[in-house]
């Protein structure tokens, strides 16, 4: 069964407005990591955002911020003000476990999500 | 859907060993794999791109002497880390591309060195 779902293949956002990439998950265990990162052309992965389950407060990086939602098992990536350079692939992923090694097992990754900010 | 597996999930070993990692397209051929190294809230550092019947090739600063990779089928590609040391203890993961170039990720590799 597929653990990370990312609904949406393609987006499209005009520079400098907000974006909102889709991602749900499906696990049984109470501790796990959620990770963003982004993909651009070069093939290298970029490092957006953690979100721990047991974090009190949804994680924020500059412009990136995670809307996580416990109860929805979502873990939507919110980027605000795109900018040209956000047009990337964007990854959803979890491991399973606490802290950002968790229980040290696998890292599960969405199917991503291909964003193209328009000037 | 499409799936890639990795084995061995998990690996301890001895410094100054090799450890080789397979990564497996189970239901489609992959011409192209990528290995990635995972450091802790940093990038997938992108190690080298994996070509079936041709040499890998790898990104600046990764010895390719050290990471020796070999795509020998359309459905598996090995890596062999060799004469392992403890800083060489991450977690790796590869990725294979389909005809239509989408990207699937294999679960990773967490290597541990002694």
């Amino acid at each position: 069964a597929q653990k990370i779902t990312q609904t949406q293949p393609g987006m499209f956002v005009q520079e400098k407005e907000a974006v909102t990439l889709d991602c749900t998950y499906d696990t049984s265990d109470p501790s796990y990591g959620l990770f963003w990162y982004k993909q651009p052309s070069s093939g290298e992965m970029i490092f957006l955002i953690y979100q721990g389950s047991y974090d009190q407060q949804n994680a924020t990086e500059g412009r990136y911020s995670l809307n996580f939602q416990k109860a929805r098992k979502s873990a939507n990536l919110v980027i605000s003000a795109s900018q040209l350079g956000d047009s990337a692939m964007y990854f959803c992923a979890m491991r399973e476990g606490q802290g950002f090694w968790g229980s040290q097992g696998n890292l599960i990754f969405g199917k991503g999500t291909k964003l193209s900010v328009k000037p | 859907g499409a799936v890639v597996s990795q084995h061995p999930s998990r690996v301890i070993c001895k410094s100054g060993t090799s450890v080789k990692i397979e990564c497996r397209s189970l239901d489609f051929q992959a011409t192209t794999m990528f290995w990635y190294r995972q450091f802790p809230k940093k990038s997938l550092m992108l190690m080298a791109t994996s070509n079936e019947g041709s040499k890998a090739t790898y990104e600046q600063g990764v010895e390719k002497d050290k990471f020796l990779i070999n795509h020998a089928s359309l459905t598996l590609s090995t890596l062999t880390v060799t004469s392992a040391h403890p800083e060489d203890s991450s977690f790796y993961i590869c990725s294979a591309l389909t005809s239509a170039d989408t990207q699937y990720f294999g679960p990773g590799t967490r290597l541990t060195v002694l």
